[in-house]
């Protein structure tokens, strides 16, 4: 069965600081990694990732995937209290037929 | 426009009443999905379809039945509703597995 595992599950931080979200994953037919960030609605997409080593990079957010290590990491730097959220790793597999299998989550509040 | 819409958005029933949930994605994608939300957040594909084609059920209660009249629409008829089926339930679609989109919930509860 296809697992992605997130860490760690919460996390409490001070406004400014810097915060690295792990994801490791196991997935047959691995296609893509998305990053999303949960507030209080839907999930909205932040980063998809295919290839290994190539950082993506969005304001103060970036993400990267080890294709061999079988995990990513999502940076937050200088976090600001709209930062606060649950961010969610997802795994999309089965080429033609997506399905994204999710990790728990990881609760991030920072603190003003 | 929205993107993908779900109604409703709120949906307080009592166990043993069937009840239906609506998804309408104006994207022109091929896929739509539903996905389950616990109370710990942990968000769990339950129904996937490709142009009005069951591709995907995950192991779900055959309470819970889709129906997709046109691959711009899915909805999700849930029969006989449980305490456990208190969830928020999350309508998404993509095209050939690219620019996933959710929509915005629907939060079930059950009395």
């Amino acid at each position: 069965e296809d697992k992605v595992v997130q860490s760690p599950l919460s996390l409490v931080v001070h406004e400014g600081d810097t915060v690295t979200l792990n994801c490791s994953y196991e997935v047959t037919n691995f296609r893509s990694l998305l990053w999303y960030k949960q507030e209080k609605k839907a999930p909205t997409f932040l980063f998809m990732l295919t290839s290994s080593g190539i950082e993506k990079k969005s304001g103060r957010l970036s993400s990267i995937l080890d294709k061999k290590e079988l995990f990513s990491i999502l940076n937050i730097t200088a976090t600001q209290t709209g930062d606060s959220a649950v961010y969610l790793c997802a795994v999309g597999s089965n080429f033609g037929n997506e399905k994204l299998t999710f990790g728990t989550g990881t609760r991030l509040t920072i603190i003003p | 426009d929205t993107a993908v819409s779900q109604t409703p958005k709120y949906l307080v029933t009592q166990m043993g009443n069937d009840k239906s949930i609506k998804c309408e994605q104006n994207l022109g994608h091929d896929t739509m999905y539903w996905y389950k939300q616990d109370s710990k957040k942990f968000l769990k594909i339950m129904f996937s379809y490709n142009n009005k084609e069951l591709i995907i059920n995950e192991t779900v209660p055959n309470r819970f039945s889709p129906k997709s009249p046109d691959k711009a629409h899915l909805n999700l008829h849930i029969n006989s509703l449980e305490l456990g089926d208190s969830a928020v339930y999350f309508c998404a679609s993509s095209l050939l597995g690219l620019g996933y989109t959710f929509g915005s919930g629907t939060r079930l509860t059950v009395v």
